[in-house]
């Protein structure tokens, strides 16, 4: 069966310190990644997505990066945080079968606070 | 562009009555229509489906109707209990994309 880790699930970070947060995907083949951001009593914001090693999409211009350097592996890093990053960071996974686009399963999150 | 637009952003019924969401998106490509329940502190999960060859679906006390003419689809919950009480999210497909509504806070009054 397919699982989604995703750690740490708790973060306490200083300004300007840099971030890393890690998601691998076990038993599935080529999934579609995502990482996505939501704020205190808000919606879930899509950050990046990926349909494959080395390929990241962005959705909206910030301060993070994504990488994804295996099949399985998606990181989201920052070199400088900022306040306004903290959230619950949750990454997701998906199959994209044919033209049918499957359920994306989220990972436990992250919950980040830049102090 | 991408846009889900999903309201109303906060509900509250009495146990037992009816809730209605609803969703509206942009694209008339959009094949696939998921929604998610989120209770507090924990990661959202899936409580129903539909794909836009399905008109309507129904899961026990959950169905979901999608009309694709108006591109909109609604989340209804009958009998509703207070442990329906959560952030209910609509999503819809872009190409490889899930694009989320903003979140409905459903409270169940007991």
């Amino acid at each position: 069966s397919q699982t989604i880790h995703q750690w740490p699930a708790t973060l306490v970070q200083p300004v300007g310190s840099p971030l890393s947060l890690e998601c691998t995907v076990e038993g599935t083949s080529n999934p579609n990644l995502y990482w996505y951001r939501q704020a205190a009593g808000r919606g879930l914001q899509l950050l990046f997505y990926s349909v494959g090693i080395g390929q990241i999409s962005s959705e909206v211009p910030q301060n993070l990066s994504a990488s994804r350097p295996q099949d399985r592996q998606f990181i989201l890093s920052s070199k400088k945080l900022l306040l306004s990053d903290s959230g619950f960071y949750l990454c997701a996974w998906s199959v994209l079968s044919g033209r049918r686009n499957t359920e994306a399963f989220f990972g436990q999150g992250t919950r980040l606070t830049v102090v | 562009g991408e846009n889900v637009e999903q309201h109303p952003s906060t509900l509250s019924v009495q146990e037992g009555d009816s809730a209605v969401i609803k969703c509206t998106y942009s694209d008339s490509a959009s094949n696939y229509f998921p929604w998610y329940k989120q209770e507090l502190g924990k990661r959202p999960q899936l409580i129903i489906d539909i794909r836009s060859n399905v008109g309507e679906k129904k899961d026990q006390r959950i169905a979901v109707t999608l009309n694709k003419t108006a591109k909109h689809f609604s989340l209804h919950i009958t009998e509703t209990q207070p442990e329906d009480s959560a952030v209910y999210f609509c999503a819809a497909s872009y190409g490889n994309k899930l694009v989320f509504g903003a979140g409905t806070i459903l409270r169940v009054k007991s």
